[in-house]
């Protein structure tokens, strides 16, 4: 089945203490992007990767890394995860960088930072 | 002012009502356009996209209107099931990496 899998679906940490988000998607698309969502802001972009080795900063990247070291994996990393980064994650992927290509989302992170 | 708008609802209507939404777009270089549903704690899920000559999928009808810079969703003959939230979403042109998501719009369908 083509998917987008996120793990972990539910995440609740620390101050301080590093977390990896995975996001693989199994129909070779080469974009792939990380957004958070939050009541009354919607939908907004941290990092996205246009292909493997090749990643950007979206509206909100300050505190989270990423990398794409295959085309299929694309982690989001918080090295030192504070409470205003508590929020709902997705992980989402197109085909290819164009107009009419449709995102396809993972099912979401909600990660609580205390 | 936000670059994508809607009306956050929600929209309580009965089942079998005709119910339409709207979301403006500030960038006039705005190229691509798209509805999304949500359901409640769930990923978004493309509805359909928006073409310039307006577009059907079965009950539901988007249109664009670019020199008032708007688009619309209408969704005749409401169910249950069409009860979630719509996201409005929009890329300009130059920015291919970039779409801008509106916070949605709530629709309650009812008995």
């Amino acid at each position: 089945e083509a998917q987008v899998t996120q793990n972990p679906r539910y995440l609740i940490t620390v101050t301080g203490k590093k977390l990896t988000v995975t996001c693989s998607q199994n129909m070779n698309h080469e974009y792939m992007s990380w957004y958070r969502q939050d009541p009354g802001l919607g939908l907004r972009q941290i990092y996205y990767s246009m292909n493997v080795e090749v990643t950007d900063k979206g509206d909100v990247p300050e505190g989270y890394k990423v990398s794409r070291k295959e085309k299929r994996n694309f982690p989001l990393i918080l090295e030192s995860p504070s409470p205003n980064q508590t929020s709902l994650y997705f992980c989402a992927s197109s085909l290819v960088v164009n107009r009419n290509s449709p995102l396809h989302f993972g099912n979401g992170t909600r990660l609580t930072v205390t | 002012r936000k670059e994508v708008e809607q009306d956050p609802g929600p929209f309580n209507v009965p089942e079998g009502a005709t119910v339409a939404f709207n979301c403006t777009y500030s960038n006039s270089a705005s190229q691509s356009f798209f509805w999304y549903r949500q359901d409640c704690r769930k990923e978004p899920k493309l509805l359909m996209s928006v073409y310039s000559s307006g577009n059907e999928d079965g009950r539901f009808t988007a249109q664009l209107n670019r020199a008032s810079q708007y688009i619309s969703l209408l969704i005749r003959d409401s169910k249950l099931s069409d009860s979630a939230t719509y996201l409005c979403v929009v890329r300009a042109t130059g920015t291919a990496s970039k779409l801008t998501f509106g916070t949605g719009t709530r629709l309650q369908v009812t008995l």
